[in-house]
């Protein structure tokens, strides 16, 4: 079963800070990892990973994927208050139809 | 607005009553899915449809009825439910396999 960690479970920093939140995965035959944010309701698309080693870059934010070690880093740099949020981690396999999460992390920045 | 829209956008129901949660998306997206958001867990899947067929029903209660009249529309029925069916539930659509989700806001259950 595919199964997804994601940590710190929670972090607090101050603004202007760096950031960087961690997702391993297990997961039988990997087709892509995805990174979303959550800050009231809906869960809004950040990034998608297939590849090792290329960074996906959006503004302050950037990811990347290492396939052999099964994980992911996202990054945040000079973080603001409007960073806060959950941030959540998913895989997708070829064999399902469904993406897997895992439990977030809970980031919040402070002014 | 993400394209997928869920209503109610909050909802409190007894234990005995029946109710149903709706989304709809007009996106031309062909899956859409179900899943359960509950406090420092990961969410859960519940149920998928591709093309308005269920492929998936993630051993959910049957408590719980899905329906999928069309593919821009999914239903959630709710009945006799129990306290710890509290939860966010947030649908999702996508294109198809391989690509990312849409989430509607999903729906704030309350049982008591």
């Amino acid at each position: 079963e595919d199964k997804v960690v994601q940590s710190p479970l929670s972090l607090v920093v101050h603004e202007g800070d760096t950031v960087t939140l961690n997702c391993s995965y297990e997961v039988t035959n990997f087709r892509s990892l995805l990174w979303y944010k959550q800050e009231k309701k809906a869960p809004t698309f950040l990034f998608m990973l297939t590849s090792s080693g290329i960074e996906k870059k959006s503004g302050r934010l950037s990811s990347i994927l290492d396939k052999k070690e099964l994980f992911s880093i996202l990054n945040i740099t000079a973080t603001q208050t409007g960073d806060s949020a959950v941030y959540l981690c998913a895989v997708e396999d070829y064999g399902g139809n469904k993406l897997v999460f895992g439990a977030g992390t809970i980031l919040r920045v402070k002014s | 607005e993400t394209g997928v829209t869920q209503t109610p956008r909050h909802l409190v129901m007894g234990m005995t009553n029946k109710k149903s949660l709706k989304c709809e998306q007009h996106l031309g997206h062909n899956a859409m899915y179900w899943y359960k958001q509950s406090a420092k867990k990961p969410l859960e899947l519940m149920f998928v449809y591709n093309f308005k067929e269920q492929t998936e029903n993630n051993s959910v209660p049957s408590r719980f009825s899905p329906e999928c009249p069309n593919s821009s529309h999914l239903f959630l029925h709710l009945h006799t439910l129990q306290p710890e069916d509290s939860a966010l539930y947030l649908c999702a659509s996508r294109t198809g396999v391989g690509y990312g989700y849409t989430f509607g806001s999903g729906t704030r259950l309350t049982v008591v």
